[in-house]
């Protein structure tokens, strides 16, 4: 079955640094682009940005460039999602997603939350 | 780059049908797009692919009554005899080589 597992929900303060993850299994994962969605609560879904983890190939939507990092472990099949300093403001739910020609597959999600 | 413009709800009754609507901004009339489902609570679901030519290629296990459509700039998206789990966001999406973006998304009530 192709599936893509997230880390679970994660409570930081503000400052802090996060890193999270998105694994992939039962497809070849250096072969299909991987991205990232940010779903701030009650509001809609918005691209952060994409990585090819077969050359680590990565784009980032203009409001998210500098804010985070994406980056991909093809040895482990595993997408991240990272920041160096978290701000209330990213207190949000965040999707991976494997994009194809045919299909998307979509993680089940991994919440954080950013409070003082 | 490409924007989507959705209604922000819609309804109808359980059994009936529903058309929601996807329109693209000017001088992207000719993109492909994608439909996603949000049920409450849950993650998006991949819905289908949908041309300009009105050709869609849908996703393992969505029902037949999941349709796509297009018109022009517009992309629609028909869901016939209305179940209750079909209450949802349904958000469009569209990409060119540098960007990836989503429309505000439609909340369908199935009274």
């Amino acid at each position: 079955e192709v599936q893509l597992v997230q880390s679970g929900a994660e409570v930081k303060k503000p400052g802090e640094s996060l890193k999270i993850s998105c694994k992939g299994s039962g497809y070849s994962f250096t072969s299909y682009w991987i991205g990232w969605v940010r779903q701030m609560p009650g509001k809609g879904l918005e691209w952060m940005g994409i990585i090819y983890p077969g050359d680590s190939d990565t784009r980032y939507s203009p409001s998210f460039q500098g804010q985070v990092t994406i980056s991909a472990d093809k040895s482990i099949s595993t997408a991240y999602l990272q920041w160096s300093s978290l701000k209330a403001s990213d207190t949000a739910m965040y999707y991976c997603a494997r994009l194809s020609a045919t299909s998307y597959i979509w993680g089940q999600g991994t919440l954080v939350t950013v409070s003082s | 780059q490409p924007v989507l413009t959705q209604s922000s709800s819609a309804s109808a009754s359980l059994g009936s049908s529903v058309k929601l609507t996807c329109t693209l901004s000017s001088g992207h009339s000719s993109y492909i797009i994608a439909w996603h489902q949000q049920q409450p609570g849950k993650a998006p679901r991949y819905l289908m692919k949908l041309e300009g030519s009105g050709s869609y290629n849908k996703g393992s296990g969505v029902p037949d009554r999941f349709s796509g459509s297009s018109s022009g700039a517009d992309r629609y998206l028909t869901i016939s005899n209305l179940q209750s789990e079909d209450e949802a966001d349904y958000y469009c999406e569209t990409w060119d080589s540098n960007t990836r973006v989503f429309g505000g998304g439609t909340k369908l009530t199935v009274l």
